[in-house]
């Protein structure tokens, strides 16, 4: 089962209040990723996990903050949601990479679309 | 830092018809090449990778070939049916470390029957 799943589906959200999406894997790979998607722009990296170890991207690194509190699930935290906060947020896996072989596939998730109002 | 550009926003062809998609990418190294597919409602998937030059990825139909000389990995399609209607994301993952992709802007691809 090559299932990455997110909740919900489409989340409402007021300006200043905190925002939690989640996303859950069940293929045990070790590297989750949230990646947010705004209309005409590409994908852009916000952060990702390998095993328990954050890396956040040096642009976005004080306005998202990630939990992982097993190897399936994997959160994104917003602690005060901005209109540009509207966005689809992607949530993608992978499994370790071989060292000396080639990328790994992501598999992603449906998304979570946020809209801040 | 690395790159990906998608020339083209949006494609409308009719069934069969001849598909390129241009995408030219920008990094240091020798990134992996990919090309995501993303169907309504679901997240982007792979549709194929190439890892070194001249390499031909392939799936579906669907083709590209990894030019190092040029920093090309257009997508071609010989004959285009109504369900590859979808958007397409040109991405590379950089040499070291975890796998993150960088993706181009996605091209929209409309195939009218």
């Amino acid at each position: 089962d090559t299932t990455v799943k997110q909740n919900p589906r489409y989340k409402l959200a007021r300006v200043g209040k905190p925002v939690n999406l989640i996303c859950s894997q069940t293929m045990n790979h070790d590297t989750m990723y949230w990646y947010q998607k705004k209309p005409n722009q590409a994908p852009k990296l916000l952060l990702f996990y390998y095993d328990k170890i954050l890396n956040r991207e040096a642009d976005t690194f004080e306005k998202f903050q990630s939990s992982r509190p097993n190897n399936s699930f994997c959160s994104l935290y917003i602690g005060s949601a901005g209109l540009e906060y509207s966005a689809m947020y992607l949530c993608a896996s992978s499994r370790e990479r071989d060292w000396g072989i080639s990328a790994e596939t992501l598999y992603f998730g449906s998304g979570t679309r946020l809209t801040v109002l | 830092g690395d790159s990906v550009t998608q020339t083209e926003g949006q494609v409308a062809l009719s069934e069969e018809d001849f598909l390129t998609i241009h995408c030219n990418y920008s990094a240091s190294g020798y990134p992996t090449l990919f090309w995501y597919v993303q169907y309504p409602g679901e997240g982007p998937q792979l549709l194929f990778r190439a890892s070194r030059d001249k390499e031909k990825g392939s799936s579906r139909g669907f083709e590209a070939t990894y030019d190092k000389g040029t920093t090309s990995f257009h997508l071609r399609k010989a004959s285009v049916q109504e369900s590859d209607s979808a958007v397409y994301y040109c991405a590379l993952s950089d040499t070291e470390g975890a796998d993150r992709l960088t993706f181009g802007k996605g091209t929209q691809l409309i195939i009218q029957p």
